[in-house]
């Protein structure tokens, strides 16, 4: 299966723990995207990588997010002090970008973060 | 501001009828539009898209109509069969921002 795949699928922690997420994107896709859903919600947009650089940033990623994608391959999304509120399901998509325009995002099966 | 509303939460077809899922939006800046069927524990699956500079595109069961004056797209799924039950969300791509913007989703069921 060469989808976006994301680790671990479940992370249950306590509250002040931090957490870190993978995603290893489809191959040949330079655009990384993350993004939460909470529950009855759809996805919500949280930062965007062209290849290595971070180009985008919601105004949702507080200052105890950071992501990073060091070699334009895999990316993780760490969050720092966890809280309550952070508990959702975190969502990694990659896609086709550039020259190549309206290219459809594929996302992977999510990590389920839930703070205790 | 919920700049894409899919208003119906919920939606129940009869086997072998037709589904009709719709989606508003208020950004006249998206020029993609995609939508993506879920189904739970997994993440969302790319169904199907159309550029702002048409009206219509057919894949196989499925179709997607949009109405660029009215703000308007609907997903419409021929005959609808019980496989297809899950959670659609309309998403919108605006390229000068990168990043697609959601709906809230409609749960289809579809009964045998």
């Amino acid at each position: 299966d060469t989808g976006v795949s994301q680790n671990p699928r479940h992370k249950i922690t306590k509250r002040g723990q931090n957490v870190t997420f993978r995603c290893d994107p489809i191959s040949e896709h330079n655009r990384l995207y993350w993004y939460r859903q909470t529950l009855g919600q759809g996805p919500e947009f949280l930062t965007y990588f062209q290849n290595e650089a971070q180009l985008e940033k919601s105004r949702l990623l507080s200052d105890r997010f950071s992501a990073e994608r060091p070699k334009g391959s895999f990316s993780t999304l760490e969050i720092q002090r966890t809280e309550q509120g952070d508990s959702a399901m975190y969502l990694c998509a990659s896609s086709l970008g550039g020259s190549v325009n309206n290219q459809p995002q594929h996302f992977g099966d999510g990590t389920r973060l839930s703070i205790l | 501001d919920q700049q894409v509303k899919q208003n119906s939460p919920s939606l129940s077809v009869q086997e072998g009828r037709i589904s009709i899922l719709n989606c508003d939006y208020t950004n006249s800046m998206f020029d993609y539009f995609l939508w993506y069927k879920k189904y739970p524990a997994e993440g969302p699956t790319f169904l199907i898209s159309i550029s702002s500079i048409k009206d219509k595109n057919e894949d196989g069961r499925f179709t997607v109509f949009l109405n660029k004056s009215a703000k308007h797209l609907s997903l419409h799924i021929v005959p609808s069969q019980p496989g297809d039950s899950a959670v659609y969300f309309c998403a919108a791509f605006n390229n000068a921002g990168n990043m697609l913007t959601f709906g809230g989703g409609t749960r289809l069921m579809v009964k045998p």
